[in-house]
């Protein structure tokens, strides 16, 4: 079946990094755009950006008015893997999180394969 | 960016109400506008995409409806299973801003 598979749960120290991974199966994975999503503890969701799975093409907003992880952020993919990533540099205790990973079949429509979410607990 | 907001932040229902929540874009962003179900613990699942289009395997108690900046979900005999936050997003220009949710929950 359509399936969207992350990377396990991951324990960090301020300023290290962190790369979650995507991996895709059930469809064609180069056909479909990845989104990234967190949700802080307690909080709503909040958009990071996505990547062209065909071109590797990213967007992760607009720079002129960063996100507070633009800059931090770079979007990957390994189309002989199936697998999209996701890293975040410089981590700070804000950035404790579950990370989701989502697919469109557009980039401006609904997300509608999500993997399971990632927690990435940032502590010194 | 585009904000998004909505409301009511919260509301508590019974079973078999009739419930909408509103969402409000700062600017146009013409049908770009999804709607998620969100349950503790689990992924958001896509309900509603461009504003009025039943995702596959959706109930059909779920409709969507507006364009432009006014959007409207609403769920025609809540059941015990919608109890959950509900976020819209917008995908018209990046970043694809959600707002900050609607909790639903159980009177």
């Amino acid at each position: 079946q359509v399936q969207l598979v992350q990377s396990g749960a991951e324990v960090k120290k301020p300023g290290a990094s962190v790369k979650v991974s995507c991996k895709a199966s059930g469809y064609t994975f180069t056909g479909y755009y990845i989104h990234w999503v967190r949700q802080a503890p307690g909080q709503g969701l909040e958009y990071m950006g996505w990547i062209n799975t065909n071109t590797g093409g990213t967007d992760y907003g607009d720079p002129d008015f960063p996100q507070k992880f633009q800059g931090r952020v770079t979007m990957t993919r390994d189309t002989s893997l199936d697998t999209a990533y996701m890293e975040l540099s410089r981590l700070r205790s804000d950035d404790t999180a579950i990370y989701y990973c989502a697919r469109t079949r557009t980039v401006s429509y609904g997300m509608d394969v999500w993997g399971q979410g990632t927690t990435v607990i940032v502590y010194s | 960016d585009i904000q998004m907001t909505q409301s009511p932040s919260s509301l508590s229902a019974s079973v078999g109400d009739r419930v909408t929540i509103t969402c409000r874009a700062s600017r146009s962003i013409s049908s770009y506008l999804h709607w998620y179900q969100v349950k503790p613990g689990k992924a958001p699942n896509l309900l509603i995409y461009t504003a009025s289009t039943l995702q596959s395997g959706v109930p059909s108690r779920f409709s969507g409806s507006g364009s432009g900046t006014d959007f409207t979900l609403t769920i025609s005999s809540l059941q015990p299973e919608d109890f959950a936050t509900y976020y819209c997003q917008q995908t018209h220009r990046t970043p694809f801003t959600f707002g900050p949710g609607t909790k639903v929950d159980i009177k």
